[in-house]
């Protein structure tokens, strides 16, 4: 069974750094092909990807937050880090981390979906 | 950049009715690059649809997607209490590298 758990403090003061894990069972990040992803929802709004880190450790970042993210993994510890910079009241959401499946064809190329989801955890950011 | 909409914003609907959810690109996209979620309030996104019209695993035969080149559906044939949520549909493409609609609220009457 695959689980992913997410943690990190609930309370961020601004221009501070958030530092979140994502810990997760039942695969590994050192498996060709596998990878992990963060996702964000704001209160009461939509869904706003953040990054993924793949089994090579490649790593792409939504361009808007590029500057302020950073993703890592450690993969003896079954863990995904996310480190934003800066954070200011618009950072206020839910924080998810999923996994990463991929499938691929040959008229597009590879594509990916997000399953399993964590549970989330909600980061406040006040002064 | 891949803009996605939603239609409509809100569905309410009666049990076993069927409800009929839209998602278009703003430019065309493989079909292979479309997933579809539902959150239920309080829970976390769960994946119902990729590849446009794949079930995920555990999904009820209900659930169907649909759709190529910039229009893509949702079908949910009958209606069941439990599918009130908001449903997402997302794309893989390439700056985002991926992005999700504004969701899509269904409401059981």
């Amino acid at each position: 069974q695959v689980t992913l758990r997410e943690s990190g403090p609930a309370l961020v003061k601004p221009t501070q750094t958030l530092t979140l894990t994502c810990t997760f069972s039942g695969f590994s990040l050192s498996t060709t092909g596998m990878c992990v992803t963060w996702i964000r929802q704001p209160p009461g709004k939509a869904l706003e990807w953040l990054a993924r880190i793949d089994w090579d450790d490649d790593k792409f970042y939504t361009p808007s937050l590029e500057t302020r993210l950073t993703i890592s993994k450690d993969t003896s510890k079954n863990q995904v880090v996310l480190k934003m910079t800066n954070m200011g009241p618009a950072d206020t959401a839910t924080y998810y981390c999923a996994r990463v499946l991929r499938s691929y064809s040959e008229s597009s190329g590879y594509s990916y979906w997000f399953d399993p989801w964590g549970q989330g955890t909600l980061v406040t950011v006040s002064s | 950049e891949i803009v996605l909409t939603q239609s409509p914003g809100t569905l309410s609907l009666s049990p076993g009715q069927r409800a009929t959810l839209s998602c278009r690109a703003r430019q065309s996209v493989s079909n292979t690059y479309l997933a579809w979620y539902q959150q239920k309030p309080g829970q976390a996104p769960r994946l119902l649809i990729y590849g446009a019209s794949s079930r995920a695993t555990g999904i009820p035969d209900r659930f169907s997607g649909s759709g190529s080149g910039t229009d893509f559906t949702l079908t949910i044939s009958r209606l069941e209490p439990e599918d009130c949520a908001v449903y997402y549909c997302q794309q893989y493409g390439s700056s985002p590298l991926f992005i999700f609609g504004p969701g899509t609220k269904v409401e059981i009457k």
